[in-house]
C-alpha cells in the first residue's frame, strides 16, 4: 500500500480533459515538491512534472501540475490516444529519516 | 546528455544475492548535488524505491527493505552498484536506475531498466 493515494484508473475521450489525484500527509507533498511521472507499457518512466507545476522542455503545455496543501493533481488537456498510459507522483517523505515515495499509480484510458 | 544502463543477472535463485550494476555518463557522482537511486517494479504493479547515494556518499535505504540493501558508487569508473540480499520471487521486477536532480529533487532521467527474475 503506498503512502500517496491515486485513483487506479481515469478514463476521458480524445480531445477532453482528465485530472488525477495524489494525496498524501503533511510529511511528504505537505512539506516537500511533487513531481509526476509518465509511463507507457513497456518502457521507462519518463518526467513530466517537477517542482509541483514546472514541467521539462519537450513536455508540451497540455501536461499541467498544481499542489494545494497535501494533495497534487496532475492535468491533461486535449487527451490523445499517445497519452494513454500509466501515471504516477512522487516526492519525499520527511517523517523520519527523509525516503522517496511513489504513489500507486493511475492508469489513463483514452476512449 | 544524461545516460545510464543497468547490468546484472537476469534470473536469480531464492536466497541468492544479486548485485546490479548502473553505468552512467553525462554526469559525475564526485560532482556537488549530484545522486543516483534505484527503482523497482513489479510485473503489473507500481513503482518502488529502493535507494539513493549522494555525490558526498550519503545514503538513503527503503525502510521495508533497508536490512537487505546495499549501495554503493565507484566515482573513477561512473558506475552505482546496488546489492540485494536474500532474494525471494516477490524480488521480481524491472529494476530501474534513475539520476536525482538536484540533491535527490525528483528523477530527471531513467535506465532502460533489467527484469530480475527470481525463480529455483
Amino acid at each position: 500500500q503506498s503512502v500517496l493515494t491515486q485513483p487506479p484508473s481515469v478514463s476521458a475521450a480524445p480531445g477532453q480533459k482528465v485530472t488525477i489525484s495524489c494525496s498524501g500527509s503533511f510529511s511528504n507533498i505537505g512539506k516537500n515538491y511533487v513531481s509526476w511521472y509518465q509511463q507507457i507499457p513497456g518502457t521507462a518512466p519518463k518526467l513530466l512534472i517537477h517542482d509541483n507545476n514546472k514541467r521539462p522542455s519537450g513536455i508540451p503545455d497540455r501536461f499541467s501540475g498544481s499542489k494545494s496543501g497535501t494533495s497534487a493533481t496532475l492535468g491533461i488537456t486535449g487527451l490523445q490516444t499517445g497519452d494513454e498510459a500509466d501515471y504516477y507522483c512522487g516526492t519525499w517523505d520527511s517523517s523520519l529519516n527523509p525516503v522517496w515515495v511513489f504513489g500507486g499509480g493511475t492508469k489513463l484510458t483514452v476512449l | 546528455q544524461v545516460t545510464l544502463k543497468e547490468s546484472g543477472p537476469t534470473l536469480v535463485k531464492p536466497t541468492e544475492t544479486v548485485t546490479l550494476t548502473c553505468s552512467f555518463s553525462g554526469f559525475s557522482l564526485s560532482t556537488n548535488t549530484e545522486s543516483v537511486g534505484w527503482i523497482r517494479q513489479p510485473p503489473g504493479k507500481a513503482l518502488e524505491w529502493l535507494a539513493l547515494i549522494y555525490w558526498d556518499d550519503d545514503k538513503r535505504y527503503s525502510p521495508s527493505l533497508k536490512s537487505r540493501l546495499i549501495i554503493t558508487k565507484d566515482t573513477s569508473k561512473n558506475q552505482v552498484v546496488l546489492t540485494v540480499t536474500s532474494m525471494d520471487p516477490v524480488d521480481t521486477a524491472t529494476y530501474y536506475c534513475a539520476h536525482f536532480y538536484g540533491s535527490g529533487s525528483f528523477v530527471d532521467y531513467w535506465g532502460q531498466g533489467i527484469l530480475v527474475t527470481v525463480s529455483s
